[in-house]
C-alpha cells in the first residue's frame, strides 16, 4: 500500500505561471516531508522540506504547504522557469532520522515556453 | 568535494551472475542508503546503514546484501542477478540534522538479461 501518493504523473505549465504539485500521505507517523527534483540520468537533488510542526516553508521561488488534518502537502513554484522542467518527488520520514525516506512515484513537470 | 560517487554507471548482467555496486561519500556523513527506481515508480529503500558498523533492511531487501566497509563506503551486492533486479540504483548519504536531507549519487543503470 502506497504511503506517499502523487496522483498526477505529469503537469504542463506555461513559463511565468505558477506550478502546483500535490502529494498525499496515509501514515500519520510521518513528521517530516521533503521535495526532490530529478533530471534525466542524474540523481535526485533536495529542493525544500517542511516539519510537521509548520504549515508553510518558503525558499525563493519555492513554497511548500502542509495540511496535516488532510494529510496533504503541495509545492508551489512561482514564477515557473524552463529549468524547472524535471520530475519532482515528494518524500516523507517517520522521525527515524537515519531510517530512510518513503517516496511518491513522482510528477513530471513540463514548463511550456 | 565530489559528494556521493557510484561505480559503475552502467552494467549488463546475465541471469545468475553476481556483481557489487560501489558507493562512496566524502561529506563525513554517518548514514548511507541504497534505493532502486523502476519506471513509473518512486525510489524504494533496499538497505540502509544508520552508522558505521550497522546495516538494516529497507522496503525491498530480497536478493541483495550490503557492506558498510567504513564510514565513507557502502556497497550493494547482487549474489545471483534476476531480470526483476533490472533497475536504476541510487546511493545516498545523510547526517542526522533537522532537515532529514539526503544527498544522492548519479545512479547505476543495471540491466539483467
Amino acid at each position: 500500500d502506497q504511503q506517499v501518493k502523487q496522483n498526477s504523473p505529469s503537469l504542463s505549465v506555461q513559463e511565468g505561471r505558477i506550478s502546483i504539485l500535490n502529494c498525499d500521505y496515509t501514515n500519520s507517523m510521518f513528521d517530516y516531508f521533503l521535495w526532490y527534483k530529478k533530471y534525466p540520468a542524474e540523481g535526485p537533488t533536495f529542493l525544500i522540506s517542511i516539519s510537521s510542526i509548520k504549515d508553510k516553508n518558503e525558499d525563493g521561488r519555492f513554497t511548500v504547504f502542509l495540511n496535516k488534518s488532510a494529510k496533504h502537502l503541495s509545492l508551489h513554484i512561482v514564477p515557473s522557469q524552463p529549468g524547472d522542467s524535471a520530475v519532482y518527488f515528494c518524500a516523507a520520514s517517520d522521525g527515524g532520522g537515519a531510517d530512510g525516506l518513503t517516496f511518491g512515484k513522482g510528477t513530471h513537470l513540463i514548463i511550456q515556453p | 568535494n565530489a559528494g556521493v560517487t557510484q561505480t559503475p554507471k552502467f552494467q549488463v548482467l546475465k541471469t545468475g551472475q553476481s556483481m557489487t555496486l560501489q558507493c562512496a561519500q566524502d561529506m563525513n556523513h554517518n548514514s548511507m542508503y541504497w534505493y532502486r527506481q523502476d519506471p513509473g515508480m518512486g525510489l524504494r529503500l533496499i538497505y540502509y546503514s544508520a552508522s558505521e558498523g550497522t546495516t538494516d533492511k529497507g522496503e525491498v531487501p530480497n536478493g541483495y546484501n550490503v557492506s558498510r566497509l567504513n564510514k565513507r563506503e557502502f556497497s550493494l551486492r547482487l549474489e545471483s542477478a534476476a531480470p526483476s533486479q533490472t533497475s536504476v540504483y541510487f546511493c545516498a548519504s545523510s547526517e542526522f540534522t533537522a532537515s532529514y536531507e539526503q544527498y544522492f549519487g548519479p545512479g547505476t543503470r543495471l540491466t539483467v538479461t
